[in-house]
């Protein structure tokens, strides 16, 4: 089994929806990241916890929200969905400052 | 902020040869990880190898090696005997260590290698 899975890992909404993004883990790590990716521009960081009570934003956190349920979960929401908010994302864990573990990505489209 | 640049949207090379994708960052610090990343088709973000900033030595995974110039703020890959499996997206990152950016990781636009038969 994946030790980070994220659903749906396809998702294609409408204009002004709101939308979430789940992302869960067994590997134990306090600390989990939400990317997203666009062509030409790499992953950037959209919100990041170091754990249960710590939330930070990270560059591109507008008209993004999180929320951590628990060590082990990290939700994205999208609470008006736009057009530029299509693109592929990301969910990461570590433990403490190393490499960082990936989910499978979910390929989000708003139309 | 740091930044991280890989200058070579897409590159090509033949099975079996050798291959060396470039990446420079831009930081004051000195205490930080520098990271390759393979996304191949399917789309899943890989590790394929890691250097420490105040480790001299350059990091070696089997085929995949860094070249690690600090002053010169260099993080080059070099992918030896290429297979047709290192067809991929790579991507370098960068990670402090300290500071108040302290965990947060920066990618690179990303680099295309296609591995030809």
């Amino acid at each position: 089994d994946a030790d980070v899975t994220q659903t749906p890992r396809n998702r294609i909404t409408k204009t002004g929806k709101r939308i979430m993004l789940e992302c869960s883990q067994t590997k134990g790590h306090d600390r989990m990241y939400w990317y997203r990716q666009d062509p030409g521009l790499g992953l950037r960081l959209i919100y990041y916890s170091f754990d249960v009570k710590d939330i930070n934003k990270g560059e591109i956190s507008d008209g993004y929200s999180v929320s951590r349920q628990a060590q082990a979960k990290f939700s994205l929401s999208l609470e008006s969905a736009i057009p530029n908010q299509t693109a592929l994302y990301f969910c990461a864990t570590s433990l403490g400052v190393n490499e960082q573990y990936f989910g499978p990505g979910t390929r989000l489209t708003v139309t | 902020a740091q930044t991280v640049t890989q200058s070579q949207p897409e590159m090509s090379v033949q099975e079996a040869e050798t291959v060396t994708l470039s990446c420079t960052y831009d930081t004051s610090e000195n205490n930080y990880y520098l990271f390759w990343y393979k996304q191949p088709p399917s789309r899943q973000m890989i590790l394929v190898i890691r250097q420490e900033a105040y480790k001299q030595q350059n990091a070696t995974e089997n085929r995949f090696s860094v070249n690690f110039q600090k002053a010169a703020k260099s993080f080059s890959l070099k992918i030896s005997d290429s297979q047709l499996g290192d067809t991929a997206m790579y991507f370098c990152a960068f990670i402090f260590s300290g500071g108040t950016s302290y965990g947060k990781l920066t990618f690179g636009q990303g680099t295309i290698l296609t591995v030809h038969p």
